[in-house]
């Protein structure tokens, strides 16, 4: 069974600061899917990485695919009241189907204003 | 277009009862997963459906559980004689594959169940 796991598990921040959440196992994905969940709602997917050492940016948010397809880390910059929330990272190998998609148990993060 | 709707929004059930929790994938997606959420924890993959295949059953946590889907549209998981662990948000999520390396879920908003 393939482990993601994501590391803080809580994070309480001021607004302004800056701050990453990591997402790492010892099996390789062919891709990796960053969610935000909010109270209330189901998760929103926000970025899919597909090749290893790939960078993706979304405003604020900078996404990164290790070079062996094993970590992501999703590091904000300036964090707003608006990022607080439930971030989820998924792994998909490339048997497809349910297996195909792993996900952490989330880093939930509160930016206080 | 419409995104993934779950019914009912949230539902309160008393112990032993059974539910039913429907969903409504997006129209084309070939694929409909289910989810269980505690209260703070990530997701509990329950049962995936793709197309006409076999459904995967593995992450159902009893034979209380099952799940049916028509086609690639509607799915409804049931849970029979439900107790007071059952208690969390059930997730929809539906996909479109594109190819091989990437499996991009849209989900519901959720069902939340309370079982008293």
């Amino acid at each position: 069974t393939q482990l993601l796991e994501q590391s803080p598990q809580f994070l309480s921040i001021q607004e302004g600061e800056n701050l990453t959440v990591y997402c790492n196992s010892s099996s390789v994905f062919s891709s990796l899917q960053w969610y935000r969940q909010e109270p209330g709602e189901g998760p929103v997917l926000l970025v899919t990485v597909v090749t290893g050492g790939e960078v993706k940016k979304l405003k604020r948010l900078t996404f990164q695919f290790g070079d062996a397809r094993k970590d992501s880390s999703l590091h904000i910059t300036a964090a707003q009241p608006g990022d607080t929330g439930l971030y989820l990272c998924a792994g998909a190998d490339s048997g497809g189907g349910a297996d195909g998609l792993t996900f952490g148990k989330g880093t939930h993060l509160i930016i206080q204003p | 277009g419409a995104g993934v709707s779950q019914s009912p929004s949230n539902k309160v059930t008393e112990k032993g009862k059974d539910v039913e929790l429907r969903c409504d994938p997006i129209s084309g997606h070939t694929a409909l997963y289910w989810y269980r959420q505690r209260l703070g924890q990530g997701l509990e993959f329950l049962i995936y459906f793709q197309g006409n295949s076999a459904p995967d059953k593995s992450g159902l946590p009893s034979d209380r559980f099952s799940a049916e889907r028509t086609g690639e549209s509607v799915s409804t998981l049931t849970i029979q004689r439900t107790q007071q662990e059952d208690s969390a948000v059930y997730l929809c999520a539906s996909t479109a594959y594109l190819g091989t390396r990437s499996y991009e879920q849209y989900f519901g908003p959720g069902t939340r169940l309370t079982v008293t």
